[in-house]
């Protein structure tokens, strides 16, 4: 069964540096979301492209949280300075289409954990 | 008030216990409701979803919504060590990706 490929699985930065995290959704999936999970919370949403266009990035900190998605096929979350607050899992998820149930639920990967020291 | 509310647990029963989880929630716009399994170091699987009250079963799984009261669970019949995992109720206002989810239970099935 296809799945959502993201790397690295694990992160250790410092403070004030930048880092980046990659996903590479099922392909054909033409809508892909980043979600942040701390600790002990549900996932929250950051951002959702449908191909390259960015379709809800209200929950995305701006000041440090960037991301893209070129060629509507694999994204990039980069954050820039890392902050303490930053530590949790991220996500990345992908469905052929917007939606969540029926014939378009959302494929999550298994994340990448991120540790800010 | 949350939006979502669910009781973290963690939970423990034996094995072929019936589990109980449950949510309540409450923005009335929520019309798609879901239950998400999350084994540790691994991203969410959608294990069943509802966009109306009453029951919805699927072999060992009932999910249950009463959006009267603004309340879902999800039982677990004749519970198996695999089923050892967290659970995340999510919602949608819409059939669009922005999921709004629990704090997850975290469930223990002992042999």
């Amino acid at each position: 069964e296809a799945e959502v490929a993201q790397s690295p699985r694990y992160k250790i930065t410092e403070k004030s540096q930048a880092v980046a995290f990659w996903c590479d959704p099922i392909s054909g999936h033409a809508t892909l979301y980043w979600y942040r999970q701390i600790l002990g919370q549900g996932p929250e949403l950051l951002v959702q492209f449908q191909d390259e266009s960015v379709v809800d990035d209200s929950q995305l900190p701006k000041d440090r949280f960037s991301a893209e998605r070129l060629k509507g096929v694999d994204s990039t979350l980069k954050i820039q300075p890392a902050e303490l607050g930053d530590s949790a899992m991220y996500l990345c998820a992908s469905s052929p289409r917007q939606g969540a149930v029926g014939n378009s639920p959302l494929h999550f990967g298994n994340g990448t954990r991120l540790t800010v020291t | 008030q949350k939006e979502v509310e669910q009781d973290p647990g963690p939970l423990s029963v034996p094995e072929g216990a019936i589990v109980s989880l449950n949510c309540t929630y409450s923005n009335s716009a929520f019309q798609y409701f879901m239950w998400y399994r999350q084994y540790s170091r691994k991203g969410p699987e959608l294990l069943m979803y509802t966009y109306s009250s009453g029951n919805k079963e699927d072999g060992r799984f009932t999910a249950q919504v009463d959006k009267s009261s603004k309340y879902i669970s999800l039982f677990i019949r004749d519970s198996q060590p695999s089923d050892s995992a967290t659970y995340l109720c999510a919602f949608s206002s819409g059939n669009t990706g922005k999921l709004i989810f629990g704090q997850g239970t975290t469930l223990q099935v002992k042999p």
